[in-house]
């Protein structure tokens, strides 16, 4: 199975600043990495797939980068309502495989 | 609206049984592969099973192959997941949602809560 570790596990930055989660994958699985927001008690949205294709709708401060076995999220620019959970996923092969998650606070 | 509606959760005993139906409407549900998600607080997101279109294809994880089916009736917009077995470790809030297509799971239902326990 293709194990994803997430770094930091939790970060807490002002609004304004710039965040960048990381991705890591036990084998490299190209591109097929997809990005997802999860606030309390809500379903998680997909941010990004692709490793760098914005979902429509998504904010364009979101972006991705990132191929083979190491993948950032980036939020240029932290507003209040991104605070929140986020998980990467890789559909590389089954089965499909989601980070622990990054939880993003807002100082 | 596209739309993804769980139902079939609730409270059950260990070696228990229950089906749950994700029920699509708002896009050509035939058109799209389909999954079961599940959420607990301990171990995070952790996916389940994913159907095909036609279900020609089946993927089960490791830990429900053997006790989960995952089926899709396309003439009637649902996704199903029969649950045998279970156990108190399946204890979790059950998504069902939508394949992109390469794309990662774009549309998700609201979820449903199963809870294993005697």
């Amino acid at each position: 199975d293709i194990q994803l570790t997430q770094s930091p596990s939790t970060l807490s930055k002002s609004v304004g600043d710039r965040v960048t989660i990381t991705c890591r994958a036990s084998q490299s699985i190209s591109t097929w990495l997809a990005w997802y927001q999860q606030k309390p008690g809500k379903v998680p949205r997909l941010l990004i797939y692709k490793a760098s294709t914005l979902e429509n709708g998504v904010p364009s401060r979101f972006s991705g980068s990132g191929s083979g076995t190491e993948f950032t999220l980036t939020i240029s620019s932290l507003q209040p309502d991104d605070s929140a959970t986020y998980f990467c996923q890789q559909y590389d092969n089954y089965p499909l495989t989601f980070g622990g998650g990054t939880k993003v606070e807002i100082k | 609206e596209v739309q993804l509606v769980e139902s079939g959760g609730g409270l059950v005993k260990p070696g228990g049984s229950l089906r749950l139906s994700c029920t699509a409407s708002g896009f050509t549900f035939s058109a799209h592969g389909m999954n079961w998600v599940r959420q607990t607080p301990e171990k995070g997101l952790e996916w389940i099973s994913s159907i095909t279109t036609t279900s020609a294809y089946i993927f089960y994880a490791d830990s429900v192959k053997g006790r989960f089916t995952i089926s899709r009736d396309n003439a009637n917009n649902s996704l199903i997941l029969q649950m045998n077995n279970l156990g108190v470790d399946d204890t979790a809030i059950y998504y069902c949602a939508r394949g992109k297509g390469r794309g990662g799971l774009d549309v998700w239902g609201q979820g449903t809560m199963v809870t294993v326990s005697s």
